[in-house]
This record gives C-alpha cells, structure tokens and sequence, in this order.
C-alpha cells in the first residue's frame, strides 16, 4: 500500500533556484494538500485541491505554485527559492466521499535553501 | 479563521502511566470535525483519534481516548497505560466541514516517555 508518495525526500538549493516537489496517491482521492513544517511548529497549510481541476491558496501561498496535473497527482514549485522557504513539506490526501474521514499524509520532502 | 492551541509544548510521562495532553480551539463553526495525529522522530504523521463534533459521546482507540467539551471548545488526549513507542510529537488538528476540508494545526506537544 503505497497511500501518498512524495518525491523527493531531500533536497538542498541555492537561493534563486527553482524546483517542483512531487505527490501522488493511489487511493483515488479527490482533495490534495501542501503544507509546509517548520522547525517546533504545525503544519500550515500552502495550497489544496478540492478536487481535480481546482485549486485554492492556504493560510501561507507566497512564493509558491501548485499544479493538480491529475486526479493522482498535485506538485509544488518554488520559482525562485528563498531561505525562509527552507522546511519540510507535506503533501496529503483525502477521500470525500465520507465526513468524518483524514487527510492521510505523505512522508515529507525535507528542503534546504541556502 | 480557526486557531487551535496546545498550551504544553512538552510533556513527560513514565512507562505504564496515564497523561492527558490538553488542546483548546476557537471557532464559529457548529458542524467540524478533531482529529489527533502522531509525529515520531520518523516524521511521519500518523493518525491517533478523530471525533465529529454532533457527537457527544467521547472517542476512543485503544489506549488512547478524549475528553471532548464542545462548549468549552476543548478536546484532549488520555494516552492509558504509556509505552516508550508513544514517544512522539502530538498535534491536535481541527477541519471545517466544507468544500476544501482543510486542517488547522496547533502548534504541537513533544512527548517523551521515560522506561
């Protein structure tokens, strides 16, 4: 059981770089998530995906785009990566086909930008 | 906008005892959902306990249950009978029944469990 993958676990980039962090799932959820960890603190919430074609800005979206690209995958770019921006990133899921349930997460992309 | 708050930014608890991790939130919503998640040193977040707001009985998952006071805004965790794996980061997440369904985080509680 794969749940949601995200791509890749670690990456260090100079200031000015761009990237794109990946996510997939494979259980067929409608809502995606990005949110960034920093260090002692929750998670903020960058960008969503309700469902596939739409997506909305979170509490935290400067700096920041996203792509829904398919109902499996949703993907982060940094155009021009900032220190501040160094983080950990979680993407997640969510079925909606039922209230009550999760957003179930991936393992996180640790980001450094120096 | 929602917030949620842990007050304990880090607790400690011995093998085989009970602690209670507290978290308040401020809304204005009546119809949201709680949820408690786990973060091991791993960095995963694992899902604990999930409580739908309609319901006033409290939730319980094995070991670990809540104290849900909805009028108090106020949903904790007991985690019974602690074990050195319970070792984690805890946050308490809360998520408005809506369109996008998003999480709101508190700022976490590390918990360390002493053999």
């Amino acid at each position: 059981n794969a749940g949601v993958t995200q791509t890749p676990k670690f990456q260090v980039l100079k200031t000015g770089q761009s990237m794109t962090l990946q996510c997939a799932q494979d259980m067929n959820h409608n809502s995606m998530y990005w949110y960034r960890q920093d260090p002692g603190m929750g998670l903020r919430l960058i960008y969503y995906s309700a469902s596939e074609g739409t997506t909305d800005k979170g509490e935290v979206p400067n700096g920041y785009n996203v792509s829904r690209l398919n109902k499996r995958e949703f993907s982060l770019r940094l155009e021009s990566a900032a220190p501040s921006q160094t983080s950990v990133y979680f993407c997640a899921s969510r079925t909606t086909g039922v209230s009550n349930q999760p957003q179930h997460f991936g393992d996180g992309t640790r980001l450094s930008i120096l | 906008a929602q917030t949620v708050t842990q007050s304990q930014p880090e607790m400690s608890v011995q093998e085989a005892e009970t602690v209670t991790l507290s978290c308040t939130y401020d809304t204005s919503e009546s119809n949201y959902y709680l949820f408690w998640y786990k973060q091991p040193p791993s960095r995963q977040m694992i899902l604990v306990i999930r409580q739908e707001a309609y319901k006033q009985q409290n939730a319980t998952e094995n070991r670990f249950s809540v104290n849900f006071q909805k009028a108090a805004k106020s949903f904790s965790l007991k985690i019974s009978d602690s074990q050195l794996g319970d070792t984690a980061m805890y946050f308490c997440a809360f998520m408005k029944h809506n369109a996008g369904n998003m999480l709101t985080f508190g700022g976490g509680t590390r918990l360390m469990v002493k053999p």
